[in-house]
């Protein structure tokens, strides 16, 4: 069966220091892979997505860079973190049955603080 | 105007009660409607899925799309206080080089 793990579960950073979450799926391969955060009012906002090792799609303008080393590895970094940085960060896995559909199966996301 | 509009709630009803959720879409060319479940602090997981108009059917949960009046709706049977939890609609237009929608979520409370 196919599983997305995501961690860190939560994190409290200052401004100004740098992050990394990781999100890896197990049981598929060459998924599409995407970063949302969540905003408190604000629903599910798109970030990045990649369809393939190295291959990296910007939605939102901000100081988050994502990266795909390995198929099944997906990494959100930012060098510097601001204050506006803080929510709710989930990683999210198109099936391939998804990409007819769009069904996104979703980690259980990583709650970033920045003070 | 936002593409996707849902009322945030909270929405709280009595345990049994039939609940009614909602979303409003401006795109007439989405054509894949999803119902995302979110718990607190945990991912969405996905609770239905309808392609274009019509009613779809899963236990209590029956999901309704109207796209002449851009309009899709969850509604909830007997509802249960572990049906609490935020639900988000979302919606795409075409698959494979499309991304998913979401309207903001609604919260919803159901009480002993």
């Amino acid at each position: 069966s196919q599983t997305i793990h995501q961690w860190p579960a939560t994190l409290v950073q200052p401004v100004g220091s740098p992050l990394s979450l990781e999100c890896t799926v197990e049981g598929t391969s060459n998924p599409n892979l995407y970063w949302y955060r969540q905003a408190a009012g604000r629903g599910l906002q798109l970030l990045f997505y990649s369809v393939g090792i190295g291959q990296i799609s910007s939605e939102v303008p901000q100081n988050l860079s994502a990266s795909r080393p390995q198929d099944r590895q997906f990494i959100l970094s930012s060098k510097k973190l601001l204050l506006s940085d803080s929510g709710f960060y989930l990683c999210a896995w198109l099936p391939r049955r998804g990409l007819n559909t769009g069904e996104l199966f979703f980690g259980e996301g990583s709650r970033l603080t920045v003070l | 105007q936002k593409e996707v509009e849902q009322d945030p709630g909270p929405l709280s009803v009595p345990e049994g009660a039939i609940v009614s959720l909602n979303c409003t879409y401006s795109n007439s060319a989405f054509q894949y409607f999803m119902w995302y479940r979110q718990y607190s602090r945990k991912g969405p997981e996905l609770l239905m899925y309808t392609y274009s108009s019509g009613n779809k059917e899963d236990g209590r949960f029956t999901a309704q799309v109207d796209k002449s009046s851009k309009y899709i709706s969850l509604f909830i049977r007997d509802s249960q206080p572990s049906d609490s939890a935020t639900y988000l609609c979302a919606m795409i237009r075409s698959y494979n080089t499309d991304k998913l929608i979401f309207g903001t979520g609604t919260r919803l409370q159901v009480f002993p």
